[in-house]
């Protein structure tokens, strides 16, 4: 079983949409973090949230942790070609760290 | 900056070969990771070290073990290799958990094939 649980695991949206990932846990995290991941390469950082009910805001993107750290959800609006990739969401309690399966993404034009 | 610097990208090792992936990084991080990534599967840790000489399993170490004799490098050694190890092997590094923006700079990855 996986202790962070992201949902839906394959989305394919056109250009201009809006959409949400979800990222849930039974488990508390001191800390969770968003990555996206483009074949061949390896993930890259793109927010890490720590505060129970924190939002950060990046360009179109919207990341939300959910009160009791828990959970969390990643926003995107109008989304783009570009967008296209798998969205991991990753977890921290002290020295544990867990990953979540992914969301792959496709935007299409 | 370099980053985090895995080498090599590909290999095709037969069953009961033995090898060792390096990893390297230049931005000081105390803390260093190896994950492999399957199909689908998303990133399970293998193991992890906060420092030099501190090395710790992960959830999957069975098959592989590490070393960490400077805060540079911290390679991944697979002695008598499986099928089953076939994988994509990702390096990654940290400040320790809790610091400001804390997150993994990862490498490129190692794509690994054993027949």
């Amino acid at each position: 079983t996986q202790l962070l649980e992201q949902s839906p695991q394959f989305l394919s949206i056109q250009e201009g949409e809006n959409l949400t990932v979800y990222c849930n846990s039974s488990s508390v995290f001191s800390s969770l973090q968003w990555y996206r991941q483009e074949p061949g390469e390896g993930p890259v950082l793109l927010v890490t949230v720590v505060t129970g009910g924190e939002v950060k805001k990046l360009k179109r993107l919207t990341f939300q942790f959910g009160d009791a750290r828990k959970d969390s959800s990643l926003h995107i609006t109008a989304a783009q070609p570009g967008d296209t990739g798998l969205y991991l969401c990753a977890g921290n309690n002290f020295n544990k760290f867990y990953f979540g399966s992914g969301t792959k993404l496709n935007v299409k034009p | 900056n370099a980053g985090v610097t895995q080498t090599p990208k590909f290999r095709i090792l037969k069953i009961g070969q033995s090898m060792t992936l390096q990893c390297t990084q230049d931005m000081n991080h105390n803390y260093m990771y190896w994950y492999r990534q399957d199909p689908g599967m998303g990133l399970k840790l293998i193991y992890y070290s906060v420092g030099a000489g501190i090395t710790d399993k992960g959830e999957v170490p069975n098959g592989y073990n590490v070393s960490r004799s400077t805060t540079e490098d911290f390679p991944l050694r697979l002695e008598l290799a499986a099928p089953s190890q076939t994988s994509v092997y990702f390096c990654a590094s940290s400040y320790p958990p809790g610091t400001r923006n804390y997150g993994y700079t990862f490498g490129s990855g190692t794509r690994l094939t054993v027949v």
